[in-house]
């Protein structure tokens, strides 16, 4: 079946625009994961879904970083005026399964975001 | 919060000799270590995760031990062969979110 996919897969922004990545997770996944990969480095968390809740997001950055999953399903997360250094991957992962239980996150192919 | 270290950051091998990564936690509570590999410009894929309550785990050619008195847990990759050449990534968690290591660049020489 079909894996996470995330869109765009390359964003080129202005300093100060603002952007919206999306995410759409494995059809039936609770559980949704926005983390953020700088240059060489591991992914580091910024946000987790159960559903349509946000249970955590308190790994965003700042408050100019924003994410919703209204309907359970579809995730987008938003970066208002953006600055330099938000430049980096940010990946999408889904997981099934009750939870809490520790089941594999399922990674998308991630955003690029560059800004200049 | 968690804190993931992961050695070393770089690692050359010639293929079919084994490779070693190690890493360490902080939060005894962490219960979930999954290694991810990350080719270039690739999603990360898990290839194989343990579990507390269990302090070896093999698939084919990879193998995870962890030891949760010490913190530590490590993966093994025997013959290796050009195609595991890729980025590695230890992974940590007590309940949901990953808490990353670093990385290890493994290069596999023929």
């Amino acid at each position: 079946g079909a894996g996470v996919s995330q869109s765009p897969r390359y964003k080129v922004a202005k300093r100060g625009q603002d952007v919206a990545l999306r995410c759409d997770p494995i059809s039936g996944h609770v559980s949704l994961f926005w983390y953020q990969q700088a240059l060489g480095q591991g992914p580091e968390f910024l946000t987790y879904f159960q559903n349509e809740a946000q249970l955590d997001k308190s790994g965003l950055p700042s408050d100019r970083f924003f994410a919703e999953r209204p309907e359970g399903s579809v995730s987008t997360l938003k970066i208002q005026r953006t600055q330099q250094e938000d430049s980096a991957v940010y990946l999408c992962a889904s997981r099934g399964g009750r939870p809490l239980k520790h089941n594999e996150q399922f990674f998308g192919p991630g955003t690029r975001l560059t800004v200049l | 919060g968690e804190n993931v270290e992961q050695h070393p950051s770089t690692l050359s091998v010639q293929e079919g000799d084994s490779a070693v990564i190690k890493c360490t936690y902080s939060d005894s509570a962490s219960n979930y270590f999954p290694w991810y590999k990350q080719e270039l410009g690739k999603r990360p894929q898990l290839i194989i995760d343990i579990r507390s309550n269990v302090g070896e785990k093999k698939d084919q050619r990879i193998a995870v031990t962890l030891n949760k008195t010490a913190k530590h847990f490590s993966l093994h990759i025997t013959e290796t062969q050009p195609e595991d050449s890729a980025v590695y990534f230890c992974a940590a968690s007590g309940s949901y979110q990953l808490t990353f290591g670093k990385g290890t660049k493994l290069s596999v020489i023929p």
